[in-house]
């Protein structure tokens, strides 16, 4: 059974330009959410989605925006890149609230410079 | 806004017991998880425990929770090489009005263990 599967694993983008992170939840799971982890740091919480809808953010801009599929699928999409939006961005999945934790993927490593 | 605390460094024995703190400051966390992070690899779920339990083993590892200290860890028995990791500390809180239910995370703890 696979888990949750992200793509690409690794990109290199130019500050400015804009980048789409995609992740395929685990079979059965219908709730995703995104985080990034900054090098020696806790991940944090950018925002989930559910039902195809954001149903809550974090603490980021609006260049980060997002969106689910009919499939359960979500992308990730960051504009205006900033040398400080380097990081690992994880993608986590879940059934309804997650209470019994959520399943990570390996996650993107987003270098901007 | 909440916060979640942990050590950043913990180094044992193999075969030794090792206990990774944690502190957090929200006093409405429902669930509260401890992660293992391997290097360049996602995060695995460990184990949970709810924040009405005061105690849940799961075969080596033992989580401890004082709600009234706001002060969780986790023991793992007789540690072996394939331990050493980083350990993250996270909470859930219901967000009223929303039903959703982010992770916090702590800064994590490296774990190294020496054969």
């Amino acid at each position: 059974d696979a888990g949750v599967t992200q793509s690409p694993t690794h990109l290199i983008k130019t500050r400015g330009q804009q980048v789409t992170l995609r992740c395929s939840p685990k079979s059965g799971h219908d709730t995703v959410s995104w985080y990034q982890q900054a090098l020696g740091q806790g991940p944090q919480f950018i925002f989930q989605y559910y039902e195809e809808e954001e149903r809550q953010r974090g603490n980021f801009p609006d260049r980060f925006s997002g969106h689910q599929f009919p499939n359960y699928s979500s992308e990730l999409n960051v504009n205006a890149l900033l040398l400080g939006d380097s990081a690992l961005y994880l993608c986590a999945s879940s059934t309804g609230t997650g209470f019994y934790g959520y399943t990570f993927g390996s996650g993107t490593r987003l270098t901007v410079v | 806004g909440e916060d979640v605390e942990q050590s950043l460094f913990l180094s044992v024995r193999e075969g030794d017991s090792s206990v990774i703190n944690c502190t957090y400051t929200d006093s409405s966390s429902t669930y509260l998880y401890w992660y293992k992070q391997e290097p360049g690899a996602g995060l695995q779920l460990l184990t949970y425990i709810f924040s009405n339990m005061d105690m849940k083993q799961d075969q080596r590892l033992t989580v401890l929770l004082n709600k009234k200290d706001k002060h969780l860890s986790l023991r793992i028995a007789d540690t072996q090489t394939g331990d050493s990791a980083i350990y993250f500390c996270a909470e859930s809180g219901t967000d009223s009005g929303a039903g959703s239910y982010q992770l916090t995370f702590g800064k994590g703890t490296k774990l190294s263990v020496i054969p």
